[in-house]
């Protein structure tokens, strides 16, 4: 079966790094995809993440391991833009997301 | 702003009706997802269409139906409505039916009162 857990919410402040983790159990594997959504929006693609390791973008980084099932989104230097809900997602064989319920990020001042 | 469009932005409707959601896609991509969103489930996948054809097919109920018509804009079809169907309803497309970027629309938000 397909599973994709992550923490409900976290809470950082302004200037802080937080790092939003997400553990996948699904039947295949093509990749894994970070999407920021901002409460009434679109999701919009932060990451993508096909081999292990670290891919870094400006203030965010998201790294994996495949044999752990295992991901994160490293976010530095917190603004208070970055309040938002942080979906973690994996591809099996096909091009469907499957998505886990996301994150809500509170960033506080 | 994705470049991927979505109509109508809101819609309220009766239980048992039928709606039509519409959606083109970015210009020049030619694959177009719909995933349902409520608070309890998360971004649920439902249907992908690649120029015109059916590609993949997700957690979507029997009463829910779509097409991509050669102009590559897609509908959703959704009938015999229920409250549970209340919903954000999102598209997505991508350049082609592999592409890992997928670019979403603002949404339609369906309201089954």
């Amino acid at each position: 079966g397909q599973n994709i857990d992550q923490p409900t919410e976290m809470t950082a402040t302004e200037g802080a790094i937080v790092q939003i983790n997400c553990t996948y159990q699904t039947s295949g594997f093509n990749g894994l995809f970070w999407y920021q959504q901002h409460a009434g929006e679109a999701p919009t693609f932060l990451s993508y993440n096909v081999l292990d390791g670290l891919e870094e973008k400006g203030r965010f980084s998201s790294f994996l391991s495949r044999s752990k099932g295992y991901s994160y989104l490293l976010l530095k230097e917190l603004q208070m833009k970055d309040s938002a809900s942080y979906l973690c997602a994996v591809r099996e064989a096909g091009t469907a997301l499957i998505f886990g319920k996301g994150t809500t990020l509170s960033v506080s001042s | 702003d994705s470049g991927v469009t979505q109509t109508p932005k809101h819609l309220i409707t009766a239980t048992g009706q039928r709606v039509t959601l519409r959606c083109s896609p970015r210009s020049g991509d030619l694959s177009v997802y719909w995933y349902q969103q409520s608070l309890d489930q998360g971004l649920q996948f439902l249907i992908q269409y690649y120029n015109g054809e059916e590609r993949a097919k997700g957690n979507i109920l029997e009463r829910f139906s779509a097409q991509q018509f050669p102009d590559l804009h897609s509908e959703l079809n959704l009938s015999s409505l229920e409250l549970g169907d209340s919903a954000l309803y999102f598209c997505a497309s991508s350049v082609d039916g592999d592409s890992y970027e997928q670019y979403f629309g603002p949404g339609t938000r369906l309201t089954v009162t």
